[in-house]
């Protein structure tokens, strides 16, 4: 079956660093995607993993281990519109569906 | 460029009324196309995809179905909703699923009363 984990709910302090992690499994694998959303609003991509290894893009970086089904997502310098909700989705590979997590509500405090 | 349109963005229905969720897609050609549904504070449920026109699979069991009439439109429908129909429905497109990842539409609020 198709399984990814979140936890449901982190805070941190603005300034401060944040690392969410995600584990996963699924019957195929063609990436890791991690998406940001606001209260209800659409979710916006924040970063791709394929390969094993750590992809940073600014304040954002995102690591992948294929063989433990683990990933992570870091946010450095955090900032109040931090505050979100961040999805952890896989790409299962076989027909390119994009399946998610439960998300987790990422909550930043002065 | 690609862009993505869904409609409407809010919507109030009452017990056994119909639906019809329309998504189109422009800018690009022979996309995937997904409809996800997102209940309050849960993930997003895959509800629909399709690969081509007239192919559809259906992910869960539902009241729902979703049809695909031309290339780039993917419509979403119940001939009866239930209470248990409401919630955050998200069209999306992707085209290789890549790196360029999937394309969200902005989403419709669907409230069944």
């Amino acid at each position: 079956g198709q399984n990814i984990d979140q936890p449901t709910e982190m805070t941190a302090t603005e300034g401060a660093i944040v690392q969410i992690n995600c584990t996963y499994q699924t019957s195929g694998f063609n990436g890791l995607f991690w998406y940001q959303q606001h209260a209800g609003e659409a979710p916006t991509f924040l970063s791709y993993n394929v390969l094993d290894g750590l992809e940073e893009k600014g304040r954002f970086s995102s690591f992948l281990s294929r063989s433990k089904g683990y990933s992570y997502l870091l946010l450095k310098e955090l900032q109040m519109k931090d505050s979100a909700s961040y999805l952890c989705a896989v790409n299962d590979g076989a027909t390119n569906k994009l399946i998610f997590g439960t998300g987790t509500l990422l909550a930043v405090q002065p | 460029s690609q862009t993505i349109h869904q409609w409407p963005a809010t919507l109030v229905q009452p017990v056994g009324s119909p639906l019809s969720l329309e998504c189109t897609v422009e800018g690009t050609s022979n996309p995937n196309l997904y409809w996800y549904r997102q209940a309050a504070g849960r993930g997003l449920q895959l509800l629909f995809y399709s690969v081509g026109i007239g192919q559809i699979s259906s992910e869960v069991p539902q009241n729902l179905s979703a049809s695909r009439p031309q290339d780039r439109q993917f419509i979403l429908s119940s001939k009866k909703l239930l209470l248990s129909d409401s919630g955050f429905y998200l069209c999306a497109w992707s085209v290789s699923g890549g790196p360029n990842g999937y394309t969200f539409g902005s989403g419709t609020r669907l409230t069944v009363v």
